[in-house]
């Protein structure tokens, strides 16, 4: 399979716990995306990169939220202190290019369950 | 800031009707529009796209026209199937990401 992959697919864990989730881009793709999504919503954007560079965050996300994408290539993305506010469905995403008109491809997420 | 606004679902049509999903955007400067949908179980996937006014992008029947005059990209379709149930995004390009509206599940009764 050579799309966008992440993993878990689910991730339940208790208020105040760290959690990481991994997304594996399409090799070739140099830009990659995370986007949260809770049910009824559409995707809203949290992050993406340039190779490695993260060239923007939402200011709507949390000092608890972090991602990194070393070597420009796969990337992971950190919930510290969870609250059940971030129950929600995590997206990744990655495309070819510098400008979206290229095609963005979703792996199927990370639905994480804060309790 | 940038923005899109979908008509609220579900919308729930019989097969081989006629589909029309409403899709408005706010923007700064001139965006390329995106339909996405997303079918049960499944990730996003891109349906069609326009990169600038005018154009009209089109997939599997699916057809959508970039208008700028009246800042719109509907959805439509001439005779859905059953198969078509799913939830659509509409979407424009800000800078260097994507920007959702909030879908709009569609159900196609056979």
């Amino acid at each position: 399979d050579t799309g966008v992959s992440q993993n878990p697919r689910h991730k339940i864990t208790k208020r105040g716990q760290n959690v990481t989730f991994r997304c594996d881009p399409i090799s070739e793709h140099n830009r990659l995306y995370w986007y949260r999504q809770t049910l009824g919503q559409g995707p809203e954007f949290l992050t993406y990169f340039q190779n490695e560079a993260q060239l923007e965050k939402s200011r709507l996300l949390s000092d608890r939220f972090s991602a990194e994408r070393p070597k420009g290539s796969f990337s992971t993305l950190e919930i510290q202190r969870t609250e059940q506010g971030d129950s929600a469905m995590y997206l990744c995403a990655s495309s070819l290019g510098g400008r979206l008109n290229t095609e963005a491809f979703f792996g199927q997420g990370t639905r994480l369950t804060v309790v | 800031g940038d923005s899109v606004t979908q008509m609220e679902g579900p919308v729930t049509l019989s097969e081989e009707a006629f589909l029309t999903i409403n899709c408005t955007y706010t923007a700064t400067g001139y965006p390329s529009l995106f339909w996405y949908v997303q079918y049960p179980g499944e990730g996003l996937q891109l349906l069609l796209k326009a990169t600038k006014a005018d154009d009209k992008g089109s997939n599997k029947g699916f057809e959508a026209t970039y208008r700028k005059e009246t800042t719109s990209f509907h959805l439509e379709k001439g005779s859905v199937q059953v198969s078509d149930s799913a939830v659509y995004f509409c979407a424009l390009t800000q800078g260097g990401k994507l920007i959702f509206g909030q879908g709009t599940e569609l159900s196609v009764k056979p």
